[in-house]
């Protein structure tokens, strides 16, 4: 089945160490989508890339960064995670402007939890 | 800017009986979508249902169906013959349709199904 894959479902880090988050795709969407959600509170959108045009929401901290090595693939690195970064992060796709239905519901990926120590 | 508003933090509703979500936004735009995700506890965030704006029709799956005014900017969601799985947290989302690829949450409502 297409589906959005987020690896590991939990990760645990130390306060200032560097981590990386990873998602992967198999709709062949254009666009992939990092969020992050505390805990009983909406997702916040971080960013977002449209094929390979990287869009950062303004409110994002430097803190976190995003790459798109290819369609499949999306990662977020977060280069010095504080305590208040622990969160549950999720992955979403859309299909994006391109011809066919349904191309701006977002599909969402499992998680990862994120506990920084 | 467009908001999205759950006025709703939780409701309960008794295992088979019907239950209204309410859903409310701000928009300038005429042409847009609107979703109901549902987020069940340590799970998956999946689509519940979606309406487009310039469709006058109630988007329906199932036993979820929406009650979508335009004037009023009123997208509520319905379930009926509430089930033990319906439980989870109903995200209200909107989108624009042309030039921007982002989602706009509401705050959600935490549905639980009393047996």
């Amino acid at each position: 089945d297409a589906m959005v894959i987020q690896n590991p479902r939990y990760q645990v880090t130390q306060f200032g160490k560097p981590v990386t988050l990873s998602c992967s795709q198999t709709l062949n969407h254009n666009v992939m989508y990092w969020y992050q959600q505390k805990s009983s509170q909406a997702p916040k959108l971080l960013f977002h890339y449209y094929d390979k045009d990287f869009n950062n929401e303004a409110d994002t901290p430097d803190n976190f960064q995003s790459r798109r090595p290819n369609t499949s693939f999306c990662f977020l690195d977060i280069r010095s995670p504080g305590l208040g970064d622990a969160a549950m992060y999720l992955c979403a796709t859309s299909r994006g402007r391109t011809s066919g239905g349904d191309q701006e519901t977002q599909y969402f990926g499992p998680g990862t939890r994120l506990l920084v120590l | 800017a467009q908001t999205v508003t759950q006025s709703q933090p939780e409701m309960s509703v008794q295992e088979a009986e019907t239950v209204t979500l309410s859903c409310t936004y701000d928009t300038s735009e005429s042409d847009y979508y609107l979703f109901w995700y549902k987020q069940p506890p340590s799970r998956q965030m999946i689509l519940v249902i979606r309406q487009e704006a310039y469709k006058q029709q109630n988007a329906t799956e199932n036993r979820f169906s929406v009650n979508f005014q335009k004037a009023a900017k009123s997208f509520s969601l319905k379930i009926s013959d509430s089930q033990l799985g319906d439980a989870a947290m109903y995200f209200c989302a909107y989108r624009v349709n042309f030039g921007n690829e982002k989602l706009t949450f509401g705050t959600g409502t935490r549905l639980t199904i009393i047996p």
